[in-house]
């Protein structure tokens, strides 16, 4: 099946600093999305993104379909920005969607 | 966003048990969902893909004995985990979409505890 690596795996931030996270996947895909799970485990829709660059607010992300890879980008970073950011990929159809296993992130004031 | 409700957001059983977790689609029809384990620090995995109307697909290592899922409208997935066991102590958590469209959308999640 489809592989899918997320790196960093933690990422420790001082607040207000910016970063990017990268999601590689080893095959085509015809949905991309990144979540946020936070502290309760519920996760957070941020992106749909299977190709281009979105923006919403401080957040915003890229994806590059034809070299298989996409990334998150987090500016201005809040204490509340932390928790567990996954990629997650569908192959095709109406397939389930695939998880990387994540970074974490931790804000610091 | 499309969403997806789940219920109940915790519970807490003996072993030897059954715990129903239900799934629904509250503004949309969802001919499929999929139902998703989490133990703690690591990454969501699929444990089966719950069709309406027909049986559900386990993943590999998932025992449909165990995890009986009903998909019996376009709206409701249910989980039920029967004779639970301590080792299945997680948080589940099940996703779906909007017929004809691919982003998904997740439940709040179920955490088991298994006493």
């Amino acid at each position: 099946g489809i592989q899918v690596e997320q790196s960093p795996p933690d990422l420790i931030l001082q607040e207000g600093a910016n970063s990017t996270l990268r999601c590689n996947f080893s095959d085509s895909v015809n949905n991309l999305q990144w979540f946020h799970q936070n502290p309760w485990g519920q996760l957070i829709n941020l992106f749909y993104i299977p190709s281009g660059t979105k923006q919403n607010g401080r957040l915003s992300a890229t994806t590059v379909a034809t070299e298989r890879y996409s990334l998150l980008y987090i500016s201005s970073s809040q204490t509340t920005d932390s928790g567990v950011y996954f990629c997650a990929v569908v192959r095709s159809g109406n397939t389930p969607l695939v998880f990387g296993k994540g970074t974490r992130l931790s804000v610091i004031a | 966003g499309a969403v997806v409700s789940q219920h109940p957001s915790w519970v807490i059983c003996k072993s030897g048990t059954s715990v129903k977790i239900e799934c629904r689609s509250l503004d949309f029809q969802a001919t499929t969902m999929f139902w998703y384990r989490q133990f703690p620090k690591q990454s969501l995995m699929l444990m089966a893909t719950s069709n309406e109307g027909s049986k559900a697909t386990y993943e590999q290592g998932v025992e449909k004995d165990k995890f009986l899922i009903n998909h019996a409208s376009l709206t409701l997935s249910t989980l039920t985990v029967t004779s639970a066991h301590p080792e299945d102590s997680s948080f589940y958590i099940c996703s779906a979409r909007d017929q004809g469209d691919t982003e998904a959308f997740f439940g709040q999640g179920t955490r088991l505890t298994v006493v």
